[in-house]
């Protein structure tokens, strides 16, 4: 079974700056999917970025970047300058290529400083 | 076009009951998905479906059934509630291709009490 693991239970940024977010996954599987969802206090999730694994080029969207490393089975999202509107639980998701579902993250809760 | 949208948003129901949440894909998408999110078991699949079928379940009780209609909409329905149940319960849809996004709801609150 698949398995992601965000060893940040808690994380803070000052405003404008800059935070990554760490998520190790354990797969056997060689074509899969990651994802970065946020969830406000609003409890919506929403999608933040997602990777595809046979991409080597690491997905990129405005302020929001990841670093994907397959072979360490590693994928972190940086948050670049900092808005207030980005304090949230982050999820880290994995999906597999034959699979309907998403495994998650226990999620990192990011508090941005002004 | 409108994102998922979840009924009721909240609920407040009494141990032993029964409770049935509606899920409205966006418009075109023939795949819905079902989360219950807790602070204790965080984020966990429930079940998938496409065209009507069941495709997928995850290791939930027998008290947790859903159904989907013919125009995607889907419901949930969880029986004999226990404590336990509450939680967040999420609907993602799908256009229809494992490869594509899942976007998902606002969520329904169930308090059992």
């Amino acid at each position: 079974a698949q398995t992601v693991t965000q060893s940040q239970p808690e994380m803070s940024v000052q405003e404008a700056e800059t935070v990554t977010l760490s998520c190790t996954y354990d797969t056997s599987e060689s074509d899969y999917y990651l994802f970065w969802y946020k969830q406000p206090p609003s409890r919506q999730m929403i999608l933040v970025i997602r990777q595809e694994a046979y991409k080597q080029q690491n997905a990129t969207e405005n302020r929001f970047s990841v670093n994907f490393q397959k072979a360490a089975k590693s994928f972190s999202l940086k948050i670049s300058d900092s808005q207030l509107g980005d304090a949230a639980m982050y999820f880290c998701a994995y999906s597999g290529a034959g699979s309907y579902q998403l495994t998650f993250g226990k999620g990192t809760k990011l508090s941005v400083i002004p | 076009k409108a994102g998922v949208t979840q009924t009721p948003r909240y609920l407040i129901k009494t141990r032993g009951q029964q409770v049935t949440l509606s899920c409205s894909p966006i418009s075109g998408h023939r795949s819905v998905s079902w989360y219950q999110q807790t602070p204790g078991q965080g984020l966990q699949f429930l079940f998938e479906y496409f065209s009507e079928t069941q495709r997928n379940k995850g290791n939930f009780p027998g008290r947790f059934s859903g159904r989907q209609f013919s125009n995607s909409r889907s419901e949930m329905n969880v029986s004999t509630l226990e404590l336990g149940d509450s939680a967040l319960y999420l609907c993602a849809s799908r256009a229809d291709r494992v490869s594509d996004t899942q976007y998902f709801g606002p969520g329904t609150r169930l308090t059992v009490l």
